[in-house]
């Protein structure tokens, strides 16, 4: 049991370019989320989602995308990269809404 | 709209110290949760509470909800320098299927 996975693990972006961030999780929960930690912050939700098919935005949507076309995997999209959008991002699930989540290890992204 | 406040923001103790952190909500909730997080390291979960006035202990550990449940605290007694890390507490968004993170308590120890 892997848990959740994220990749890549750290990445360096200039402005303007675009990635998609990772995360696939073996736990069959259907319940999966974007967080990102700025330095010495708490976490900000971006985006979440309660099945295969179905997203909804969090706190801090702008400038992020997701899709969910499996229960495994959840992956994010920045598609015009910029400073601001440097932070550590986790991917977190659970098995029922609002209850224990597992985290991610995160991806550490840099934007200049 | 609905806030989930932790204090201290930053916390340091001599090993062998007590260490306390609170949460406080702007609104009622129906569970409160508590993750740490070791530098370098992502949200690990601790506990939830459910229950109003619940206490549950985990080895040195001890989450209390309040009677409210509009607040919690947890508490380390006789800290060692593996408890170093954030602690956030979190809660659902009333109405909402969203978890709020507080700011989190972050624990420095001088061994």
């Amino acid at each position: 049991n892997a848990g959740v996975t994220q990749t890549p693990k750290f990445r360096i972006l200039k402005i303007g370019q675009s990635m998609t961030l990772q995360c696939t999780q073996d736990m069959n929960h259907n319940y999966m989320y974007w967080y990102r930690q700025d330095p010495g912050m708490g976490l900000k939700l971006i985006y979440y989602s309660v099945g295969a098919g179905i997203t909804d935005k969090g706190e801090v949507p702008n400038g992020y995308n997701v899709s969910r076309s499996t229960t495994e995997d959840f992956p994010l999209r920045l598609e015009l990269a910029a400073p601001s959008q440097t932070s550590v991002y986790f991917c977190a699930s659970s098995r029922q809404m609002n209850y224990e989540q597992y985290f991610g290890p995160g991806t550490r992204l840099t934007v200049t | 709209g609905q806030q989930v406040m932790q204090i201290p923001q930053y916390q340091h103790v001599q090993e062998g110290e007590d260490f306390t952190t609170y949460c406080n909500s702007s609104t009622t909730l129906s569970n409160i949760q508590w993750y740490k997080q070791r530098p370098g390291g992502h949200p690990v979960f601790l506990i939830q509470l459910v229950k109003s006035g619940e206490v549950k202990k985990q080895k040195r550990l001890t989450f209390q909800f309040g009677e409210a449940k509009k607040n919690s605290s947890l508490h380390i007694t006789a800290t060692q320098t593996t408890d170093v890390g954030t602690y956030f507490c979190a809660g659902p968004l009333q109405g909402a299927q969203k978890l709020v993170f507080g700011q989190g308590t972050r624990l420095t120890i001088n061994p």
